[in-house]
């Protein structure tokens, strides 16, 4: 399953600098795309999310970006801080629910 | 903060011996998820239950799997005759009506040997 595609696996950013990471789609029919941080031995916890009638969403110190045209989607964690460093994983629904994820990219965020 | 829990944390199994993975969804919710995650691979999605039956599954998802929701609170995924590569994180994950509300589990670390 390639629909959903983060071809960066890992990221390194300073403690106080912005995290930007990045997740394409292929399938037109998803409506729904949310962001999941993972640590080491628990489950995905629920981030953020944007409907694709949005282009923007903001909680805090994670603003979700859409780019339906592109396919693209993208999260800024401004400031990062060192509790940021987990693996991030950008999924996608259609109407059915059913998630797609992509590969997860590993955030570290340096003192 | 409700949370969906799943039980055992790991789990290890000879080749060819059933288990039972078990997960108490959050109360309120409507829809359930398996999930499993291979290590290095992607997450992915096994199973969706609403409404006591299967709403979706995926070829993964084959005649070795099933789930059942026995008692209106735990809802469990087994595996009849476990192989080698079922070896992986699963993920029990329930939601309400809206993508909004998907919670995931810690997972049960299966290790098939």
């Amino acid at each position: 399953d390639q629909q959903v595609k983060q071809n960066s696996p890992s990221l390194s950013v300073q403690e106080g600098r912005i995290s930007i990471l990045n997740c394409d789609y292929t399938n037109s029919m998803f409506d729904y795309f949310l962001w999941y941080k993972k640590y080491p031995a628990e489950g995905p916890t629920f981030l953020i999310s944007i409907s694709s009638i949005k282009d923007k969403n903001e909680d805090g110190r994670f603003t979700v970006f859409l780019n339906k045209s592109a396919k693209h989607l993208s999260l800024h964690i401004v400031p990062s801080q060192p509790g940021d460093s987990a693996v991030y994983f950008c999924a996608a629904s259609a109407d059915d629910y059913k998630l797609s994820f992509g590969a997860g990219t590993t955030v570290t965020v340096r003192a | 903060e409700p949370e969906v829990t799943q039980t055992p944390s790991h789990q290890v199994t000879q080749m060819g011996q059933e288990v039972i993975l078990r997960c108490v969804p959050i109360s309120n919710h409507l829809y359930f998820y398996w999930y499993r995650q291979i290590l290095g691979q992607k997450v992915e999605f096994l199973v969706s239950f609403y409404n006591n039956e299967i709403s979706e599954k995926s070829e993964i998802f084959d005649d070795q799997f099933s789930v059942e929701r026995p008692d209106g609170s735990n809802f469990t995924l087994k595996i009849r005759s476990t192989k080698l590569e079922d070896s992986a994180m699963y993920f029990c994950a329930s939601k309400t009506g809206s993508n909004y509300g998907y919670t995931f589990g810690s997972g049960t670390r299966l290790t098939v040997v």
